[in-house]
């Protein structure tokens, strides 16, 4: 079956250190990519997305992503996080890339110490 | 407030009652879908629309479950006889066609706030 895994269910750092989230989808054939974020209290917004192209992608709030399609690997990366920053981040994959629906994993929380 | 929104935004119920909960999409919006979320897990897909066409269901959508989009805006997820293992959140989403096939962009998914259901 179709998952996706993000290896750390909870992260904690200190304001200004660097921020690596893993993910990793099973799905060999065309896939979108996403990563969601979930501030508390409120609703999932896109972070950013990959559909074809530059597998280099740049979100909102200095937030980026890599496509490495031979891992199978959709990492999120910041370079200095901030306390605003703390939240729950979800990597999701839509498999087929134009229909149907998202496939998320199970999540990562983030905590950022001021 | 333009986005997904979802009513209502918490709801109790005892077992064995049964609940509707109703999903607006961004207007425009063809494609509806509805997640479950329960603690420490991500969302998991259950059904999507495209306008008034249910499309796709998931094997975690029970019997007790049906969701309608009869004029292909709004939605309605009803659970009939509800049980304990029902309490989650339940998330709508929408999105735009997939143009990418045309245009090369493609189409995210815009969530709203969720409906949290207790079941006691």
């Amino acid at each position: 079956a179709q998952s996706v895994s993000q290896h750390n269910h909870h992260v904690i750092l200190s304001e200004a250190a660097s921020l690596e989230l893993g993910c990793n989808y099973s799905y060999g054939g065309t896939v979108n990519l996403f990563w969601y974020v979930q501030y508390p209290g409120q609703h999932l917004q896109l972070l950013l997305k990959y559909f074809s192209g530059d597998p280099l992608v740049k979100g909102i709030k200095g937030f980026e992503a890599e496509f490495i399609k031979s891992k199978f690997s959709f990492n999120l990366r910041k370079p200095s996080v901030q306390w605003s920053d703390t939240a729950e981040y979800f990597c999701a994959v839509r498999p087929g890339g134009s229909q149907g629906n998202l496939i998320f994993g199970k999540g990562t929380k983030l905590s950022v110490k001021p | 407030d333009t986005g997904v929104s979802q009513n209502p935004r918490h709801k109790i119920t005892k077992r064995g009652q049964n609940v509707t909960f109703r999903c607006d999409p961004i207007s425009e919006h063809n494609r509806l879908y509805w997640y479950r979320q329960t603690l420490g897990q991500g969302p998991e897909f259950l059904t999507y629309f495209q306008n008034e066409a249910q499309l796709e269901k998931s094997r975690l959508l029970s019997d007790r479950f049906s969701a309608e989009r009869p004029k292909g805006s709004f939605s309605t997820l009803e659970i009939q006889r509800t049980e304990q293992g029902d309490s989650a959140m339940y998330l709508c989403a929408s999105s735009l066609p997939d143009l990418r096939v045309r245009y090369r962009v493609g189409a995210e998914a815009f969530f709203g706030q969720g409906t949290r259901l207790t079941v006691v």
